[in-house]
C-alpha cells in the first residue's frame, strides 16, 4: 500500500508570509494532484504534476514534482486570508486515489 | 453547473436507526466515489464505482452498502447507524480512475 505523509499538519502564518508545505510517498507514483477543501466544502482540485521534475504556477502558488517522483511541494507567497484550508494531495491508482492527511493552513490578517 | 450534489447537508441519527444519503451527478462521469472525512484523518474511500450495475469496496466499506442503477445517481446506505459512523461524507465523481475529482459540498452525520 502506498503511502502519502504530509507536512506539516497545521500551519498558522501571518498575511504577507510565504510558506511551503509537503507531501512524500513510500514509493514513485505517476502522477499527483493537489486539492484545496476550503471550511464547510468539498475539496476542489488546484492541480495535477505528472512529470519528474515539472513545476506549475497557479498565480501566487508554486507546484513542484519531485526528480524521483516521490515527493511534491506546494509554495505559497504572500499568503492570504483567503488560502485558508485545507491543502490535500493525492495519488492515482487503477480506479481510485489514495489521499494524504492534509496540511491546515490558517493565514490571518 | 450543477456537478455533484449531496443531500441531506446534515442529519442526526440515534444509534440503530437506517438513512440513506443521496449523491447525483450531472457531467455524464463514469466513476464515482464515497469518502468519509474525520478530524486529522483525511478522506478514507468507502466504495466506489467505475460504471453503472457496478461497485466495490474501498478502504473502509464495513456498515455501509451501495447501489449504482444509474450514471448519475451513487447512494450511500447505513443499515444500523453507530457512533462510529459520525462524520462528514463526500461523494465524489470523476471522468476515469486517475481523472480530477469533482466533490459535492458533504453530507455532515451525526449518530447519537
Amino acid at each position: 500500500t502506498q503511502l502519502l505523509e504530509q507536512s506539516p499538519q497545521f500551519l498558522s502564518i501571518q498575511e504577507g508570509e510565504n510558506l511551503t508545505v509537503y507531501c512524500n510517498s513510500s514509493s514513485v507514483f505517476s502522477s499527483l494532484q493537489w486539492y484545496r477543501q476550503e471550511p464547510g466544502e468539498g475539496p476542489v482540485l488546484l492541480v495535477t504534476v505528472v512529470t519528474g521534475g515539472e513545476v506549475k504556477k497557479l498565480k501566487r502558488l508554486t507546484f513542484q514534482f519531485g526528480d524521483a517522483r516521490k515527493d511534491s511541494s506546494l509554495h505559497i507567497t504572500a499568503a492570504q486570508p483567503g488560502d485558508t484550508g485545507l491543502y490535500l494531495c493525492a495519488i492515482g491508482g487503477y480506479s481510485t486515489l489514495t489521499f494524504g492527511k492534509g496540511t491546515m493552513l490558517l493565514v490571518s490578517p | 453547473n450543477a456537478g455533484v450534489t449531496q443531500t441531506p447537508k446534515f442529519r442526526i441519527l440515534k444509534i440503530g436507526q437506517s438513512m440513506t444519503l443521496q449523491c447525483t451527478q450531472d457531467m455524464n462521469h463514469n466513476y464515482m466515489y464515497w469518502y468519509r472525512q474525520d478530524p486529522g484523518m483525511g478522506l478514507k474511500l468507502i466504495y466506489y464505482s467505475v460504471g453503472a450495475g457496478i461497485t466495490d469496496k474501498g478502504e473502509v466499506p464495513n456498515g455501509y452498502n451501495v447501489s449504482r442503477s444509474t450514471t448519475e445517481d451513487f447512494p450511500l446506505r447505513l443499515e444500523l447507524a453507530a457512533p462510529s459512523q459520525t462524520s462528514v461524507y463526500f461523494c465524489a465523481s470523476s471522468l476515469s480512475g486517475n481523472s480530477p475529482l469533482h466533490f459535492g459540498n458533504g453530507t455532515r452525520l451525526t449518530v447519537t
